[in-house]
């Protein structure tokens, strides 16, 4: 069965970059079935999209946040990887790292998902 | 972008009640839908995909339909542990919108 635990900083400063780290385990980041991806929430509110990336490593970005966000693949640790540059207070959320099925019709929905990990922008 | 909108926000309803929540999408989105449970402090749990298939584990209680832009989630006999937050989801192969959530409290 495969899980994914998010790890990273849990304060960074404003204007700095947010990094952060999923683990894959129980399966490999680089089966081709999967596709990976980050989503936010922050407190009180809703989910919000930060973008994914498939086997082949292309990706794709929240038109909202595109100039900021590198998503990344790491195949020799099984890890997929967020960078948020330039972060705001308007940052501050949980953020889980989720995965779904990729289908001949192109992809399904996030069945697989991180438990979470707070991060708090903040000098 | 296609936006997704969930109506209500807030739905009270007591144990044994049947509930309805719809999401409508800006444009056609085809049967591209999914609906989410989320309990606080929880990660979102996959209920529904491609608008009307039931996740493997989930009961056969929660069901969805819909399609084009307008979708609904149905409970049909409420329990105790069904009062959560409840998102839909559009996805394709290029990006992915949440709807803003509607909070399913106790009466």
């Amino acid at each position: 069965q495969v899980q994914l635990h998010e790890s990273g900083p849990g304060l960074v400063k404003p204007s700095q970059t947010l990094s952060l780290t999923c683990t894959v385990s129980g399966g490999s980041i680089n089966s081709g079935s999967y596709y990976w991806s980050w989503i936010r929430q922050p407190a009180g509110k809703g989910l919000e999209w930060i973008g994914r990336i498939y086997t082949s490593g292309s990706t794709n970005y929240n038109p909202s946040l595109k100039s900021r966000v590198t998503i990344s693949g790491d195949t020799s640790k099984n890890q997929f990887s967020l960078k948020l540059s330039s972060v705001t207070a308007a940052d501050t959320a949980v953020y889980y790292c989720a995965g779904g099925q990729v289908v001949l019709a192109g992809i399904d929905a996030l069945d697989i998902w991180g438990q979470g990990t707070m991060v708090t922008v903040s000098s | 972008d296609i936006q997704m909108t969930q109506s209500p926000s807030t739905l009270s309803a007591s144990v044994g009640d049947r509930v309805t929540i719809t999401c409508r999408a800006s444009q056609s989105i085809s049967s591209w839908l999914a609906w989410y449970q989320q309990k606080p402090g929880k990660a979102p749990k996959l209920l529904i995909y491609k608008a009307s298939n039931l996740e493997s584990g989930v009961p056969s209680r929660f069901s969805g339909s819909g399609s084009g832009t307008e979708f609904t989630l149905t409970i049909s006999t409420l329990q105790p542990e069904d009062f959560a937050t409840y998102y839909c989801q559009h996805y394709n192969s290029y990006s992915c919108t949440f709807g803003q959530g509607t909070k399913l409290e106790i009466k």
